[in-house]
This record gives structure tokens, sequence and C-alpha cells, in this order.
């Protein structure tokens, strides 16, 4: 078992369509994350979800739409993309509180391209 | 907010040499400072990490330096292997109710046999 899962590995998508990423976590861990990861650039945070709710929104446009329904799966809802939004979106999940250090464990990543 | 940078960008070194990344970062409230490495086509893996209350850590053949007042930290890879060859990335956080990482934007290492 790797621990964070993310499905589809791989999706191309015109931009006109409507898709989900999917993330699922059997860490048992309390928060869970989305970043963005372009070449040559440092990994960007999108969202964050600590015990099921965001708290974390970072500036991104409304065409990404994420969903918590429990603290083990996270989705992320793609609509209108453009082609700029192509890149490796990747799911993470930590254990936060005062005794962790919040170590990022992250999933394979699902590769996106907007034709 | 935070701000990473990272460098080198790209880093050749010959096998059984040394190579040291370092980063800057700019909040003097981060506490947490966590190194991954990304093999190609693989996800980030922590490889090692330090807090603000410690000045260097060591496991094996990395190690990694904190200076609080200069508000840098760099990782030291020694007798380095083709199987050190990754993209590395360093990052700083701080807060306990969840944690905003600001990444760099990464170091491949290239280790030539």
């Amino acid at each position: 078992e790797t621990g964070v899962t993310q499905t589809p590995r791989h999706l191309v998508m015109g931009m006109t369509n409507k898709k989900s990423l999917k993330c699922e976590q059997h860490l048992g861990h309390n928060a869970m994350y989305w970043y963005k990861q372009s070449a040559k650039k440092p990994l960007e945070l999108m969202f964050v979800y600590s015990l099921e709710e965001r708290v974390e929104n970072n500036s991104v446009p409304s065409r990404f739409s994420p969903e918590c329904p429990n603290s083990s799966h996270l989705f992320l809802h793609l609509h209108t993309l453009q082609p700029e939004d192509s890149a490796l979106y990747l799911c993470a999940s930590s254990q936060v509180g005062l005794e962790y250090t919040g170590e990022l464990f992250f999933g394979e990543g699902s590769r996106l391209t907007v034709l | 907010g935070e701000n990473v940078e990272q460098h080198p960008s790209t880093l050749s070194v010959q096998e059984g040499d040394s190579a040291v990344i370092k980063c800057t970062y700019s909040d003097s409230a981060s506490n947490y400072f966590p190194w991954y490495k990304q093999e190609l086509g693989k996800r980030p893996q922590l490889i090692i990490d330090i807090r603000s209350n410690v000045g260097e850590k060591k496991d094996q053949r990395i190690a990694v330096t904190l200076n609080k007042t200069a508000k840098h930290f760099s990782l030291h890879i020694t007798e380095t292997q083709p199987e050190d060859s990754a993209v590395y990335f360093c990052a700083a956080s701080k807060g306990h109710n969840f944690n905003k990482f600001y990444f760099g934007s990464g170091t491949k290492l290239n280790v030539k046999p």
C-alpha cells in the first residue's frame, strides 16, 4: 500500500470538458492538500483541508473546485480549463498538531494536459 | 508571505564527490525545514528535515545545516551515488494547525558514474 493514491495518473481534456481528479489516503492523516507542479517552478499550494474543513485557498481560479467528503478522500473538480493549467497535480496528506512535524506524504500525481 | 529561494537549479557531480544545495527564506517565524527528493516520474519524498532549534542534523550520507540568523539552510550529500540523481526541493513552514509549506524551485542533481 503506497499510502496516498491518485487517479487518474494521466488525463487529457479539452477546454470545455468537466473532469475530476481523485485522491485517497490510507494513513489516517487529518489534513490533505492539492499542489500544482509545473516545470522549473516551485510546488504551488492550491488548497488545504484540515479536519475536512477547507483552511486554505491560495487564490486559485474558480475553474478548480476542491471537495473533501471525508478525511480520507479529496477531489479536484476541473471545468473550462486553459492550456496553461497543464501540469502535474499532486495530492498530499499529513498529520498536523503540536506533536507532529506535518511531513507531507505525496501521491504519484495526475498529469493533466489541456488541449 | 514566505519566499524560499533555492540554488543551484542544476548540479552535476562525479560519483563519489559531495553535493551542496542551498536555500534562503524570508520569514523569520518559519520553524521547520524539510527536504524532499523527487526521482524522475516519482512522487516527492521526505529525506531529511530540521527544526529551528537545531543547527545541524545528519543521517548517513546526507546532512542539513541551518543558520537562523542568516535565514538559510543547506543540504549536503557526501559520497554521491548515481541513485542520488533526482530533483531536490527545500521547503519552509511554520504553525501547527496545518502545514503551509513554501517550496523552493528545485535542484536537479545529476551524479555521473
